[in-house]
């Protein structure tokens, strides 16, 4: 089967403006997660669904951040009135389970830049 | 607050030589450690998931090894290869299912 995919590879926004960024993961994988790597920085992990379910949102920048995933599938990371410290590549990644004992699987990721 | 370190930081080895490095996490709270390599315009790839004090694995030339109590993990590659080129990363899991992730260490193989 297919790999962890990510849309769109490359977004370049204007400030104030919304993006929306798309992971699917791997088929019959239930534990989905997604990072960012800023300029210069580590990746840093953001959020981890388990099924649909997202138990720990603090790890979203800020309040302009969300996330949600359906049908236990398709994510959405959802970034408000976008600013420029927001540009980043997003990465998004999905395991057999959330217990963390299982290896995750990353997607392309998609890289974001805000003017 | 929480800390996962990596060194060296960047690393030249010669082609066919061993090497290893290091990354350090808080020895409290430890639930996981994952090592992955990120190659350059390429996703990171899980090279080993770690769990128990003194767990050694092996995937090939590379081999990675745990110390809970100490707070460390080691990755050795044994007789480096071009292909081994690459950012290694570790990503400590604490019990409160919180991810950091070390800087990285940037291995340049040298022909």
């Amino acid at each position: 089967g297919a790999g962890v995919s990510q849309s769109p590879s490359n977004k370049v926004t204007e400030k104030g403006k919304d993006v929306e960024l798309r992971c699917d993961p791997i088929s019959g994988h239930t534990a989905l997660y997604w990072y960012r790597q800023s300029l210069g920085q580590g990746l840093e992990f953001l959020i981890y669904f388990q099924g649909n379910s997202a138990p720990d949102k603090s790890g979203l920048p800020s309040d302009r951040f969300s996330a949600e995933r359906t049908g236990g599938s398709v994510s959405t990371l959802t970034i408000q009135r976008t600013q420029q410290e927001d540009s980043a590549v997003y990465l998004c990644a999905s395991s057999l389970a959330r217990t963390f004992y299982n290896e995750q699987f990353f997607g392309p990721g998609t890289r974001l830049t805000v003017l | 607050i929480l800390n996962v370190e990596q060194s060296p930081q960047s690393l030249h080895v010669q082609e066919g030589d061993s090497t290893n490095f290091t990354c350090s996490f808080p020895s409290s709270n430890f639930y996981a450690l994952h090592w992955y390599r990120w190659e350059t315009a390429k996703s990171p790839e899980a090279l080993f998931v770690m769990t128990l004090n003194g767990d050694e694995k092996k995937k090939g030339r590379i081999s990675a090894t745990l110390n809970t109590k100490e707070g460390y993990s080691y990755l050795y590659i044994k007789g480096s290869q071009p292909e081994d080129s690459a950012t290694y990363l570790c990503a400590f899991i604490g019990v409160d299912d919180k991810i950091i992730f070390g800087k990285g260490t940037r291995l340049h193989i040298l022909p």
